[in-house]
């Protein structure tokens, strides 16, 4: 079956843009998490998102914002962006809480 | 608070010899364990997890983890290494953090497979 897909791929951005990026889990999964990877500060926890209701929440600012639709897919947004969001999103999707997560590829955000 | 610790930045090792990488963890209750590999430009690839019930855990691609409560670790393992083993590998704990549960991840290991 199809895994955790992640659009783009890659994306470049200026400093004060906004962003938009898009997951859709493995059909049937209904928890679907995202975190960012960074080389200094490795691999955070952004929220999770589970039957369309924010169920998780990281340490980041109120720029960055999530949702979930009713058939599972998740956006996550990134307002006003600054050099530092540059990263690879990461989106996980699972059946039930604590259950193994499956990961897509990622985003690779960079902003300029 | 919730942590995982991965003790070693880069594993080396011989192929054909045994692997092992650490992960020690720090949690309130009964820990949720996991594994993943990362391979360059790449998302991370589920080996296995503990969850409850026997101590060793058998994963994917021969993979192995050994939970250890009284030393609160969970070592990944391999018997036999191969060259396509190199990668970055992450520990990750479910735990409650922040008012939240979340899964949280150690800083990675990069194994180096020599031939």
């Amino acid at each position: 079956k199809a895994g955790v897909t992640q659009t783009p791929r890659y994306l470049i951005k200026t400093r004060g843009q906004q962003v938009t990026l898009s997951c859709s889990p493995i059909s049937g999964h209904r928890s679907v998490s995202w975190y960012q990877q960074t080389p200094g500060q490795g691999l955070q926890f952004l929220f999770e998102y589970f039957s369309e209701t924010q169920r998780n929440k990281g340490n980041f600012p109120g720029r960055f914002s999530g949702r979930q639709f009713s058939n599972s897919r998740s956006e996550m947004n990134v307002s006003t962006l600054e050099l530092g969001d540059s990263a690879l999103y990461l989106c996980a999707s699972s059946l039930r809480v604590n259950y193994g997560y499956t990961f897509g590829s990622g985003t690779r955000l960079t902003v300029v | 608070a919730q942590s995982v610790a991965q003790p070693e930045d880069q594993v080396n090792v011989a192929e054909g010899n045994p692997l092992t990488v650490k992960c020690t963890y720090s949690v309130s209750g009964n820990p949720y364990l996991f594994w993943y590999v990362q391979y360059p430009n790449r998302g991370l690839q589920f080996l296995l997890k503990y969850i409850t019930g026997d101590n060793l855990v058998k994963g994917s691609y021969g993979f192995e983890a050994e939970f250890n409560k009284s030393q609160t670790s969970f070592h990944l393992k391999k018997p036999s290494a191969l060259v396509s083993d190199s990668a970055l590998y992450f520990c990750a704990v479910r735990g409650f953090s922040g008012g939240y549960n979340k899964l949280i991840f150690g800083a990675g290991t990069r194994l180096a497979v020599h031939p």
